[in-house]
């Protein structure tokens, strides 16, 4: 069946420090959604890409989708405390979306 | 309105218990979903509601049985679980299962004792 493999589980930075989560599918997805979910809270939809090769920013967060549309990334430019949490990408195959297994981000002061 | 409502948010049961979760959107979202999330993993996802219909049961132990009475609304109904069943159970909902972002309730977090 489908997976998603992201990476790395755990990041820490420095405040100010710029922060990347990475997904891969072992198969083609449909498009990929990406998730917050901040300590105690919820997942909360962020983004979905769906065109090979597309880029999408929201202020300092980027999202990439493969030309293959078989991986993904995240870029955080220069971390702030409030973008702690775990961030989880959700791929969709055919039909359900498979979610990876999350990057926790930790940010010092 | 882009709110899933999910209550209770807290919810305490015995072994010998029956309770039900319950999950409410009026964005018209025509797929449902149940996930169960434990400690630092990933949503995994119990069951699927397509128009009101159960489309996908993955593998779930029938001490959980949902319910979708109409397009709005999905419960979760809990009888004789067990301590391991102890988890964050999240509702989500989207436009249909094909396409679009799930909306994603706060989740009951739920303690059998």
């Amino acid at each position: 069946g489908q997976q998603v493999m992201q990476i790395p589980q755990y990041q820490h930075v420095q405040e100010g420090e710029d922060f990347t989560t990475y997904c891969n599918s072992s198969t083609t997805l449909s498009n990929i959604q990406w998730y917050k979910q901040r300590p105690g809270g919820h997942p909360v939809f962020l983004i979905q890409l769906v065109k090979s090769g597309e880029v999408k920013k929201q202020k300092r967060l980027t999202f990439q989708f493969g030309e293959a549309k078989k991986n993904s990334s995240l870029h955080i430019t220069a971390t702030q405390t409030t973008d702690v949490g775990t961030y989880f990408c959700a791929g969709r195959g055919s039909y359900i979306p498979t979610f990876g297994r999350g990057t926790s981000l930790i940010v010092h002061p | 309105d882009t709110e899933v409502t999910q209550t209770p948010k807290h919810l305490v049961m015995g072994m010998t218990n029956k309770k039900s979760l319950k999950c409410e959107q009026h964005m018209g979202h025509r797929a449902m979903y149940w996930y169960k999330q434990k400690a630092k993993k990933p949503p995994e996802l119990m069951f699927v509601y397509s128009y009101e219909k159960l489309s996908i049961n993955e593998s779930v132990p029938s001490r959980f049985s949902p319910e979708c009475p109409n397009s709005s609304l999905l419960n979760l109904h809990l009888h004789a679980l067990q301590p391991e069943d102890s988890a964050l159970y999240l509702c989500a909902s989207s436009q249909s299962t094909g396409e679009g972002s799930a909306f994603f309730g706060q989740g009951t977090r739920l303690t059998v004792v």
